[in-house]
């Protein structure tokens, strides 16, 4: 089966502009999960999505994201206005049953300059 | 305020040593464990787990301890090889398994297994 899917790989963006990320879960996964790693640090939680549902926001950062998963197929996060201690390597993951070995994909690098 | 904590950021083994890789938590609601491998831009893979009902889980060359009193966990690879080097990471569950959602993870480890 394919994998978890993340696009774009890499993103460059300025302060203040706005990025979109995708993340393409593996088919029939219900659960949906954003993950951040910032500066080389540990990976922390932004948010878990049930099919279209968001069952956990509280990792969110701040009210510039923004996560949405309409059809409860791939989910997006938006960063608007983006700012310098945004960037980091943002991480998308699915799993069937709500447990805890589920499949990452690989990432995001966002870059704020 | 980090709740898994893993104080080594590196560790350096000869091939066929054993890699010993260390985390500890602060929380002691968590009852799952989990540790995940990650290469470089690659995402993090699932490695191995345990419950906080057990101490010792095996698979292979990969054995996780428990020790809850200590609030303590460690991963063994023995023998180690030089495909072993990566980031690890070791990730805590506040729900067990089938209902766990949201991980805590530590900072990592990047274990460097040299031939």
């Amino acid at each position: 089966e394919a994998g978890v899917t993340q696009f774009p790989s890499h993103s460059v963006i300025e302060k203040g502009q706005t990025v979109t990320l995708r993340c393409d879960p593996i088919s029939g996964h219900d659960n949906l999960y954003w993950y951040r790693r910032v500066m080389g640090k540990e990976i922390k939680f932004l948010l878990h999505f049930v099919k279209e549902s968001k069952q956990d926001e509280s990792g969110m950062p701040n009210n510039r994201f923004l996560a949405e998963r309409t059809g409860g197929t791939y989910s997006t996060l938006k960063v608007q206005p983006a700012e310098l201690e945004d960037s980091g390597v943002y991480f998308c993951a699915s799993s069937q049953d709500q447990g805890g070995g589920y499949t990452f994909g690989s990432g995001t690098r966002l870059t704020v300059v | 305020d980090q709740q898994v904590k893993q104080n080594s950021p590196s560790l350096s083994v000869q091939e066929g040593r054993i890699s010993i890789l260390n985390c500890d938590y602060t929380n002691s609601m968590f009852d799952y464990f989990l540790w995940y491998k990650k290469y470089p831009a690659e995402g993090p893979t699932f490695l191995i787990s345990i419950s906080s009902i057990k101490d010792k889980n095996e698979d292979g060359r990969f054995t996780v301890f428990l020790n809850k009193s200590a609030k303590h966990l460690s991963l063994h690879i023995v023998p180690s090889q030089p495909g072993d080097s990566a980031v690890y990471f070791c990730a805590a569950s506040l729900y067990g398994y089938n209902a766990g959602n949201m991980l805590t993870f530590g900072g990592g480890t990047r274990l460097m297994v040299k031939p």
